[in-house]
């Protein structure tokens, strides 16, 4: 199957500072990427759709000017979390979808990223 | 409104016994999939079955199958012969919108654990 990677998997930083997490479909093109987040013994919130070359697309109650995403190939979306503070100290996972593929292969989800303001 | 629901916070099985995890779903769309999909301690999302609206048979995967009742909008997930590596936490999910808008909502999930 298609196969996306988040970098890093774990980072801790200092609150007040920004962090990016990179997200890679490693051998396919996806027109469409998302970004969720996953907050200890709770479902998957989505945060916002990205699709390449445009704005992102952000949910309900998302700051876009603090959660900057970026689609800027058909393989690489990033979510920045800008001056970051303990509680957005989350686990965060993006996923890809093929445009070839549709039905069962809805979206390949990355291994996510764990992220520790302090 | 929640439009996926998973009653059952948490599940004790046996090893080797067969068990079934409750989804509910809500849309007026008639086209729509469901899915499920495993989540153990390592964080990552594993797709277990897929089950699109207009689909007559219920989809099956190995071990896994999936009790499709259109009607009442249930997608119950049933492992047969439940192993010690199925505990986990397992999401069920319904893709929503159209074309671009396309996107998946999950329901709260329910921890899975496997009693030897």
């Amino acid at each position: 199957g298609a196969v996306v990677s988040q970098h890093p998997s774990r980072v801790i930083c200092k609150s007040g500072t920004s962090v990016k997490i990179e997200c890679r479909s490693l051998d396919f093109q996806a027109t469409t990427m998302f970004w969720y987040r996953q907050f200890p013994k709770q479902s998957l919130m989505l945060m916002a759709t990205s699709n390449e070359g445009s704005k992102a697309t952000y949910e309900q109650g998302v700051e876009k000017d603090k959660f900057l995403i970026n689609h800027a190939s058909l393989t690489l979306s990033t979510l920045t979390v800008t001056s970051a503070h303990p509680e957005d100290s989350s686990f965060y996972i993006c996923s890809a979808r093929d445009p070839r593929t549709t039905g069962r292969y809805e979206q390949y989800f990355g291994p996510g990223t764990r992220l520790t303001v302090t | 409104a929640q439009k996926i629901t998973q009653t059952q916070p948490g599940m004790f099985v046996q090893e080797k016994e067969a068990v079934t995890l409750d989804c509910t779903y809500d849309t007026s769309d008639p086209s729509y999939g469901l899915f499920w999909y495993k989540q153990p301690s390592s964080g990552e999302m594993i797709f277990l079955i897929y089950q699109g609206s207009y689909d007559q048979q219920n989809a099956t995967e190995g071990r896994y199958s999936l009790n499709f009742q259109k009607a009442r909008k249930s997608a119950n997930l049933v492992i047969s012969a439940s192993q010690l590596g199925d505990s986990a936490m397992y999401f069920c999910a319904m893709r929503e919108g159209t074309g671009g808008a396309q996107k998946l909502v999950f329901g709260q999930g329910t921890r899975l654990t496997i009693n030897p």
